[in-house]
């Protein structure tokens, strides 16, 4: 079966600290993966994409996922998080770059000052 | 370039009424997609376009859902007649390749 979990419903990061959003995913060919950040009353934004080659991909905004096939997972990490990157973000698969994309469950990030 | 607009980007209406939402895509992307969000069912998948022709219609919306897209710029979602539980935020996507999709900002539709 096809899915994607992301275990942290909320993560809470102080500004300036790093930050890792976990992401596995359950697929058994070949993956394409997305992050997809949602601010307050806002439309969701791409964030960074992973088709194939380097498993480091660079994001908007300083984040970058890191693809790992063994682990199945694709996290998302940034160095020093800002008050603005308070968000949702959600981590999706399309299974063999098909439409129908299947959306991991969101993270709710909260930056403390 | 412009991105997905979406209009209005609030509605209120009354159980049995008809509401048309709107979206017009990024310009020259083939595939055109609706979504409805809500914190309990996440995403959901209405509808779904490729050069104008419908692909996906979403199944269980079928029956008061409709989306139409009359041209390459220019898609609607009409919910005939509204419920209180349509209650949600409606996103419009659009896309060049079908997997990496762009979104409007929504729009938030309450029935009361």
């Amino acid at each position: 079966a096809q899915s994607v979990t992301q275990p942290d419903a909320r993560v809470t990061v102080s500004e300036g600290a790093s930050l890792q959003l976990r992401c596995k995913y359950s697929y058994s060919g070949t993956p394409y993966l997305f992050w997809y950040v949602q601010y307050p009353r806002q439309g969701l934004q791409l964030l960074l994409k992973y088709y194939s080659g380097d498993p480091v991909v660079q994001g908007v905004n300083g984040f970058e996922a890191e693809f790992s096939k063994s682990n199945s997972s694709f996290h998302l990490r940034k160095a020093s998080v800002h008050w603005s990157d308070s968000a949702v973000y959600f981590c999706v698969l399309s299974p063999d770059s098909n439409y129908q994309l299947i959306w991991g469950s969101g993270t709710k990030l909260i930056i403390k000052p | 370039d412009a991105g997905v607009t979406q209009t209005p980007r609030h509605e209120v209406a009354e159980k049995g009424q008809t509401i048309i939402l709107k979206c017009e895509p990024v310009s020259g992307h083939n595939d055109l997609f609706w979504y409805r969000q809500t914190k309990i069912q996440g995403l959901e998948l209405l509808s779904y376009f490729r050069s104008k022709s419908l692909m996906e219609d979403g199944g269980a919306f079928k029956d008061r859902f409709k989306a139409e897209m009359l041209n390459s710029s220019f898609s609607t979602l009409k919910i005939q007649p509204t419920e209180p539980k349509d209650s949600a935020v409606y996103l419009c996507a659009s896309s060049p390749t079908g997997d990496e999709q762009y979104f409007g900002p929504g729009t938030r539709l309450t029935v009361l």
